[in-house]
C-alpha cells in the first residue's frame, strides 16, 4: 500500500515565478491538506480540500491556491513567489468523517527553495 | 484560535533512559484530539501516540505514553528505554474532533546519546 506521495521533493524557483506542487493520498483517503513548515518551525496549515472543495484555510494569501482532482490527488499552487515562500511543504491526508480514523498520513514534503 | 506551545527547543537522553517532552495548549474547545508527531531528517512525520480529549485514560504505545491533564491543558510525552532511532524532532499537534486541520507547537529536538 503506497503512503502519500509528494512531488518533486526539491524545488527552486525564482523570485515572482510561480510554482506547482503535487500530492497522491493514501489509498481509501479522501481528504488532503497542506502544511508549510518554514525551517526550525512547526508546520503551518495552509488548506484542506475534500470533496474537490476548500473546506478549511489557515492563514495564507490568495497566493497560495488549491485543487483537488476526482481521484483525489490534489496540487498547491504559488503565485508571485516571495523568498519568505522557501520551505518545506507538506502534505497529509486522511478521511474527513468524524469517528472514523482520523489519523493523518503525510509525506515526505517538496522542498521549496526560492531564489 | 488554538494555540500549542512546547516550551524545550532541545533535550538530551542518554540511551535506556527515560525522557519526558512537554506540550501545553489553549482552547475553548470540549472535544478534540491531541497527537505527537516525530519527524527524523528523513522529514516524513510520523505519528507516536493520538489521545482523544473525551477519554481520561492516558494513551499508551509501547514505549511510549502521555500524560493527559485536561484542566492544565497538558499532554506531555514521555518516552521509556530511549533508543538512538529515537532522535527526531518531536511535534504536539491539537485538532478539533469536526475538523481535520492540525494546529502544531515548534517543536523539540530530541538527541538520544550512546
Amino acid at each position: 500500500d503506497a503512503g502519500v506521495t509528494q512531488s518533486p521533493t526539491h524545488l527552486i524557483k525564482t523570485r515572482g515565478q510561480q510554482v506547482t506542487l503535487r500530492c497522491s493520498p493514501k489509498s481509501g483517503h479522501d481528504t488532503v491538506s497542506w502544511y508549510q513548515q518554514a525551517l526550525g518551525q512547526g508546520p503551518q496549515f495552509i488548506f484542506q480540500y475534500y470533496e474537490e472543495e476548500e473546506r478549511q484555510r489557515g492563514n495564507f494569501p490568495d497566493r497560495f491556491s488549491g485543487h483537488q482532482f476526482p481521484n483525489y490527488s490534489s496540487e498547491l499552487n504559488v503565485n508571485a513567489l516571495l523568498l519568505g515562500d522557501s520551505a518545506l511543504y507538506l502534505c497529509a491526508s486522511s478521511f474527513m468523517t468524524v469517528g472514523m480514523n482520523t489519523e493523518a498520513f503525510f509525506g515526505q514534503g517538496t522542498r521549496l527553495t526560492v531564489v | 484560535a488554538q494555540t500549542v506551545t512546547q516550551s524545550q527547543p532541545e533535550m538530551s537522553v542518554q540511551e535506556a533512559e527515560t525522557v519526558t517532552l512537554s506540550c501545553t495548549y489553549d482552547t475553548s474547545e470540549n472535544n478534540y484530539y491531541l497527537f505527537w508527531y516525530k519527524q527524523p531528517p528523513s522529514r516524513q512525520m510520523i505519528l507516536v501516540i493520538r489521545q482523544e480529549a473525551y477519554k481520561q485514560q492516558n494513551a499508551t504505545e509501547n514505549r511510549f505514553s502521555v500524560n493527559f491533564q485536561k484542566a492544565a491543558k497538558s499532554f506531555s510525552l514521555k518516552i521509556s528505554d530511549s533508543q538512538l532511532g529515537d532522535t527526531a524532532m518531536y511535534f504536539c499537534a491539537f485538532m478539533k474532533r469536526e475538523l481535520n486541520d492540525m494546529r502544531f507547537g515548534a517543536g523539540t529536538r530530541l538527541t538520544v546519546k550512546p
